[in-house]
């Protein structure tokens, strides 16, 4: 199975600044025939269903404010808050979808400084 | 709205069963396939199991594979994870998800809040 590992466990930002996340899969999740990261990211706030934020590493869903981004390919991934608001605080996972079982990485648990 | 709700979280004894259900609502549930995502207590989500929409076709982890199973009933827009042989491990909250399927592979567009499991004596 793919072993996604993200870096940091948990992160303090002050609000109004960046907040950036990383994502290391064990295998490329870059399918070279269409050239697309088979990566997602989720939000999870405490009682609250997680939230599809980002697939295909970059593609922000419908609703999804655009402080929100996803980078990367291949094998390192990055999402990044490029502002923090308070309601952002939230344990972030990514997931790739390249190879099933699909598999998610250990969450990161952001919180304002 | 689109919306999963779970139920049937419970404590159950090792060796025991439970029977898990999601309902849906505010989307055609007989066109999507749908999963079960778990999540043990300090630990990362895990998918467990995922159904066609018709049931024809079923997929497992491999560390439940031949204790649970998975069905639905799309008259009744419902899912069903049927647990057997319940361990310790197996401790954790578990997620209804819809699936967005892109060839053989999947993420998760629509999740539920989650119903809880434990296994304890």
């Amino acid at each position: 199975d793919f072993v996604m590992t993200q870096s940091p466990d948990s992160l303090a930002v002050s609000l109004g600044e960046r907040a950036t996340i990383n994502c290391k899969s064990s295998q490329t999740v870059l399918y070279s025939s269409n050239n697309r990261n088979y990566l997602a990211w989720y939000q999870h706030k405490p009682e609250q269903p997680p939230r599809l934020l980002i697939s295909w590493a970059s593609t922000r869903q419908s609703g999804v404010p655009d402080r929100f981004s996803g980078s990367g390919s291949g094998t390192d991934f990055t999402l990044t808050i490029s502002s923090l608001q308070a309601e952002d605080v939230a344990v972030y996972y990514c997931q790739q979808y390249y190879s099933n079982p699909p598999t998610f990485g250990q969450g990161t648990k952001l919180e304002i400084k | 709205e689109v919306q999963l709700v779970e139920s049937g979280g419970d404590l159950v004894q090792p060796g025991g069963s439970l029977r898990l259900s999601c309902a849906a609502s505010g989307f055609t549930f007989s066109t999507y396939w749908m999963s079960w995502v778990r999540q043990a207590p300090g630990k990362g989500l895990e998918w467990v199991a995922n159904i066609k929409q018709d049931g024809s076709e079923k997929y497992f982890v491999d560390s439940v594979k031949g204790r649970f199973t998975i069905s639905r009933d799309n008259a009744k827009n419902s899912l069903y994870l049927q647990m057997n042989s319940l361990r310790a491990e197996d401790t954790a909250v578990y997620f209804c998800a819809r699936d967005h399927i892109e060839g053989l592979y999947f993420y998760f567009d629509v999740w539920g809040k989650g119903t809880t499991v434990t296994v304890s004596s």
